[in-house]
């Protein structure tokens, strides 16, 4: 079945540690995407990708990273995790002119 | 990027009540979606709105989009339980051309 997948689902990380969020999708959709979810449940774009070798910054500063080698394959790295970089954390793919986004479970990073 | 007004912040019912939420916005859209998260859950979409007075139904859920083209209203009809969750609307009003969302709804349904 055709889906996004998100892994780990939950991450407990020291500061200062460099992680990855991983992020797949199955779909063959083009656009991809990152929100952060602030504990108020306001979602923020942070990242955003239409096609391979392409990403942009969101409506939301983040000291994440993204790259997209491959169209499924969209990970988010963050080079030294602080506290403050506590959240859930969204993937989200769609096809160009398509019906809204297909989201993933997400990744909850608690960093201590 | 543009601003979507979503309203109640919370509502906690009783099972077997309607529900009903709005969004509203000081720009006009093309597009109104709603979508629901379940509890450790990413979002998914319900309704897809793209016509000004278009009333769309799934199942219990009715969704309207405003003849204004400003705003948008989610009904759902007799709730049960399972409806526990965050409801946001959405549009594609960012500076990118990507998905906004309201900053949702949190629907509690005592049994």
């Amino acid at each position: 079945e055709a889906d996004i997948y998100q892994t780990p689902r939950y991450l407990v990380i020291g500061t200062g540690k460099k992680i990855t969020l991983e992020c797949s999708q199955t779909m063959g959709h083009d656009k991809m995407y990152w929100y952060q979810q602030d504990p108020g449940m306001e979602l923020h774009l942070i990242h955003y990708s239409y096609g391979v070798n392409s990403t942009e910054k969101g409506d939301l500063s983040s000291e994440s990273t993204v790259s997209r080698i491959r169209t499924e394959h969209f990970p988010l790295t963050l080079e030294s995790a602080r506290p403050s970089h506590t959240s859930q954390y969204l993937c989200a793919s769609s096809v160009t002119g398509g019906r809204g986004y297909t989201f993933g479970s997400g990744t909850r990073l608690t960093v201590v | 990027g543009q601003q979507l007004n979503q309203s109640p912040q919370s509502m906690f019912i009783q099972e077997g009540e309607d529900v009903s939420m709005n969004c509203t916005s000081s720009s006009i859209f093309n597009t109104w979606l709603w979508y629901k998260q379940d509890p450790g859950e990413g979002p998914v979409l319900l309704i897809a709105l793209y016509k000004a007075g278009e009333l769309t139904s799934n199942g219990r859920l009715t969704a309207q989009f405003g003849i204004t083209r400003k705003d948008s209203f989610l009904n759902i009809s007799a709730s049960i339980p399972s409806d526990v969750g965050i409801y946001f609307c959405s549009n594609y009003g960012g500076s990118q051309g990507n998905l906004i969302f309201g900053k949702g709804t949190k629907l509690s349904v005592k049994p």
